[in-house]
């Protein structure tokens, strides 16, 4: 069964500091893994995704994310802070193939921005 | 880009009464529409997944009699919640996708807060 662990429910930097969000998964086969940004009472935005291309992905708003086969790790990061990247962040997994590709995800890091 | 729109995004009702959610998608074809419920300070707990023209798949301890899904078109997917409970308070969202299988993109909904008083 896949599943994604997000280690750490709430992270607190300061603004301009490196953001650093862990992501592990579980999975047999390799999946395709995303990063979703959730501002309060609203949907979810795709940061970015993994899909089996180049290991190093690149997101909107400066954020970046690495997969990591041998660590079974998907961890996103942005050199620096700013107040807006306040937020929830999400990973997702979903299995290639098949008819519906159901998305699973962690727990959610909160992300605090301290000025 | 894609849009879903979902209505409402808030809505008040009385205990015992259903309420009705929609999510369209405005720009493209969604084959499948994805439910999900989040509790405050939770992550998204999938409900069921549906296909156009097909019935909706529920995860397991989600009542499909309680949560009733339609997906008649591929523009259009709505929930409803009937003879709604404070318990089923909650933030709900969907999410579309046009091709299935294949890692294209979810797009979400802008989410529906439901409290029942």
């Amino acid at each position: 069964a896949q599943s994604v662990t997000q280690l750490g429910s709430h992270v607190s930097v300061s603004e301009g500091a490196l953001v650093l969000l862990r992501c592990n998964y579980s999975s047999s086969v390799p999946p395709y893994l995303f990063w979703y940004v959730q501002y309060p009472n609203q949907g979810l935005q795709l940061l970015l995704k993994y899909t089996s291309a180049a290991t190093l992905v690149k997101g909107i708003n400066g954020f970046e994310a690495e997969f990591k086969k041998s660590e079974t790790s998907f961890h996103l990061t942005k050199p620096s802070a700013h107040m807006s990247d306040a937020a929830e962040y999400f990973c997702a997994v979903s299995y290639p193939g098949g008819a519906t590709n159901k998305l699973i995800f962690g727990t959610g890091t909160l992300l605090a921005v301290q000025p | 880009g894609a849009v879903v729109s979902q209505h409402p995004s808030r809505v008040i009702c009385k205990s015992g009464t259903s309420v009705k959610i929609e999510c369209r998608s405005l720009d493209f074809q969604a084959t499948t529409m994805f439910w999900y419920r989040q509790f405050p300070k939770q992550s998204l707990m999938l409900m069921a997944t549906s296909n156009e023209g097909s019935k909706a798949t529920y995860e397991q301890g989600v009542e499909k009699d309680k949560f009733l899904i339609n997906h008649a078109s591929l523009t259009l997917s709505t929930l409803t919640v009937t003879s709604a409970h404070p318990e089923d308070s909650s933030f709900y969202i969907c999410s579309a996708r046009d091709v299935p299988g294949g890692a294209r993109g979810y797009t979400f909904g802008s989410g529906t807060r439901l409290t029942v008083v």
